[in-house]
């Protein structure tokens, strides 16, 4: 069955801290895995798309990898601040389809 | 400008009554979709359209018709609401290219409560 499953459900962290989100897939065949940002009150926003051949990709203080063997992803969030607080949505590509994790609330404090 | 709007914002009515959101993209996108987000931010997308035509419709009830009249366009028409239907509903789109798949635009979303 494709699933798509992150941890934890929920953070809270201090301004300034790293955190690491975690996403682990059983969707086949696999096409892509993409982190969404998604604010109280509006859609979810991409941050970044992962490939089967990428382990790393970095955007500003987001860094995501993956790994296709073990089918896990992680999204790094450097230097947290205030705005970063939000539901991080893990999100991976069948052939078709777009199968969405639960997400992780990430409530960052002052 | 925004890219992917929604209206209405906010709906709330009773139970038995029919309802319609609108969603309207201005990206050209060729391909648009509405998820259902439950009180468990779980994202479940229930139909998508591709160049009007329906191309997944997943597993929810016929009270639920969506009707595609353009490409921009994709209105969700619901009947007889149950309590069940209340929930957020968002509306996304997304330009689908043989060699890369390209992320989905989504709306702010239409908070719908029935009573």
């Amino acid at each position: 069955k494709n699933q798509v499953e992150q941890s934890p459900q929920s953070l809270i962290i201090l301004e300034g801290k790293n955190c690491t989100l975690q996403c682990n897939y059983t969707v086949s065949p696999f096409s892509n895995l993409r982190w969404y940002k998604q604010d109280t009150g509006r859609g979810p926003v991409s941050l970044t798309i992962m490939t089967f051949s990428e382990n790393t990709k970095s955007n500003g203080r987001y860094t995501a990898t993956l790994d296709a063997d073990t089918k896990q992803s992680s999204l790094h969030i450097t230097a947290s601040q205030l705005s970063d607080s939000a539901s991080y949505i893990c999100v991976v590509r069948g052939t078709y389809k777009y199968i969405f994790g639960t997400g992780t609330r990430l409530k960052v404090l002052a | 400008d925004t890219a992917v709007s929604q209206t209405p914002k906010y709906l709330v009515t009773q139970m038995g009554n029919d309802k319609s959101i609108k969603c309207e993209q201005n990206l050209g996108h060729d391909t648009m979709y509405w998820y259902k987000q439950d009180s468990k931010k779980f994202l479940k997308i229930m139909f998508s359209y591709n160049n009007k035509e329906l191309i997944i419709n997943e597993t929810v009830p016929n009270r639920f018709s969506p009707k595609s009249p353009d490409k921009a366009h994709l209105n969700l028409h619901i009947n007889s609401l149950e309590l069940g239907d209340s929930a957020v509903y968002f509306c996304a789109s997304s330009q689908d290219k043989t060699n890369r798949i390209p992320p989905l635009h989504f709306g702010n979303g239409t908070r719908l409560t029935v009573t």
